[in-house]
């Protein structure tokens, strides 16, 4: 059974960079047809997809956070990270990795994360 | 985008009850969507794939029907266990989109 496990600061100033790491557990992100992917959910609000990729290479982020967005593959310790520049208080939220074919079968506890100087 | 609006956005229901919850998409997106359920505090989990496909392991009280722009999750007969948020999601186009959630509690 694929884990997932969010990991990163909890509190981000304003303009700086949010970043977060996915340690995945018990397969590997480069097998299968996973989209790795994260999401994030307003506290008591709705989802938003961040965006995903792919040991293949295939890369799809939401345009609304595109030119800030940047989600990797660390094969080597099996780790998905998520970068996002220029942070403001609408940043503020939890933060899910999650994996899946477009629908996600996986998803990590969440983190979240609050941007406040 | 495409928008999935799910209706009601609250419902009031006892255990026992058949509920459904509506989930409509702004553009046809065939049968490329798929139901979590949500509890506070907690990640959502897959309820249902493919808008009929229900996943491993969960309960067969949990249905869904539909295709194009228009789709139903059905508990036939509710469970305390239950009473949670459900999301639609639609996953036929880039960027994948989430309806706004209905939130199921006790009447």
């Amino acid at each position: 059974q694929v884990q997932l496990q969010e990991s990163g600061p909890g509190l981000v100033k304003p303009s700086q960079t949010l970043s977060l790491t996915c340690a995945v557990s018990g397969g590997s992100i480069t097998s299968g047809a996973n989209f790795w992917t994260w999401i994030r959910q307003d506290p008591g609000k709705g989802l938003e997809w961040i965006g995903h990729t792919s040991y293949s290479g295939k890369t799809s982020y939401n345009p609304s956070l595109k030119s800030r967005v940047l989600i990797s593959l660390d094969t080597a310790q099996n780790q998905i990270s998520l970068k996002l520049t220029s942070v403001t208080a609408a940043d503020t939220a939890v933060y899910y990795c999650a994996g899946g074919v477009g629908f996600i079968d996986y998803w990590g506890q969440g983190t979240l994360v609050t941007v406040s100087s | 985008d495409i928008q999935m609006t799910q209706s009601p956005s609250t419902l009031s229901a006892s255990v026992g009850d058949r509920v459904t919850i509506t989930c409509r998409a702004s553009q046809r997106i065939s049968s490329w969507l798929a139901w979590y359920q949500q509890k506070p505090g907690k990640a959502p989990t897959l309820l249902i794939s493919r808008a009929s496909s229900l996943q491993g392991g969960v309960p067969s009280r949990f249905s869904g029907s539909g295709s194009g722009t228009e789709f139903t999750l059905t508990i036939s007969s509710l469970q305390p266990d239950d009473f949670a948020t459900y999301y639609c999601q639609q996953y036929d186009n880039y960027p994948y989109t989430f309806g706004q959630g209905t939130k199921l509690d006790f009447k």
